[in-house]
């Protein structure tokens, strides 16, 4: 069974750090993308970034409103994705998704996504 | 940056046809995801690529994308479908790249 279970989440203060863990099942992790997706409380879903797979150079993208504070990485030994969270914001709390990510020529979609993690920021 | 519209809400009868839109400047030139996200759960992709539907997703649920407008439609809604849909592009011009609508709620009466 394909599945992604998110970890790492909980209250923090702002300015601190935190990182979330997503491990990966059920297919083989270092062929996909896979990005970080957020939904803050009674909100839309935002996306946050991806990491390309290691074929397509693994490299990264981030939205404006994390970009320089967040910083997505991957270890494909151990398949999983690291979204590190530093500079915490009171408007990045949220509940944040996993997800496998699929290049379809030059469009992405997320065809499989965590059950999600909840992060807190507040004093 | 790149906008989706979506109408924040739509109501359908059971049995109905229920169609929801997404709207972009020239979304028509570009690939739209759909996805479905019931209270308290992650979202599920039900669409993608304008109108492919991934394995396990009831014929029911197609989509369509020409000029401005792509539209998420579902056939003979059951009560189950009542949700929120949203729709999503990718757009390299953007600050966000993956690109999300504000969601719409399917409410079935």
């Amino acid at each position: 069974e394909v599945q992604l279970v998110e970890s790492g989440g909980g209250l923090v203060q702002p300015g601190r750090s935190l990182r979330l863990s997503c491990t990966a099942s059920g297919f083989t992790f270092g062929d996909y993308a896979m990005s970080w997706v957020r939904q803050a409380p009674g909100k839309g879903l935002e996306w946050v970034g991806f990491i390309r797979s290691k074929a397509y150079g693994g490299t990264t993208e981030y939205a404006a409103s994390v970009k320089g504070r967040f910083t997505i990485s991957r270890d494909d030994s151990k398949s999983i994705a690291y979204l590190q969270m530093n500079s915490l914001k009171t408007e990045d709390t949220a509940v944040y998704y996993c997800t496998r990510t699929q290049v379809l020529g030059y469009s992405y979609y997320m065809d499989v996504w965590g059950k999600g993690t909840t992060v807190t920021v507040s004093s | 940056s790149y906008v989706l519209t979506q109408p924040p809400s739509v109501s359908v009868a059971p049995g109905q046809t229920a169609r929801i839109t997404c709207g972009g400047n020239n979304i028509g030139s570009k690939s739209v995801h759909w996805y479905q996200q019931k209270p308290g759960q992650a979202p599920v992709l039900v669409v993608y690529d304008d109108s492919d539907r991934p394995s396990g997703i009831p014929e029911r649920f197609s989509g369509s994308n020409s000029g401005n407008t792509a539209t998420l439609t579902i056939s003979r809604v059951e009560a189950g479908d009542e949700a929120d849909y949203y729709c999503q592009v990718w757009d390299s011009s953007s600050d966000h790249y993956v690109v999300f609508g504000g969601g719409t709620k399917l409410t079935v009466l």
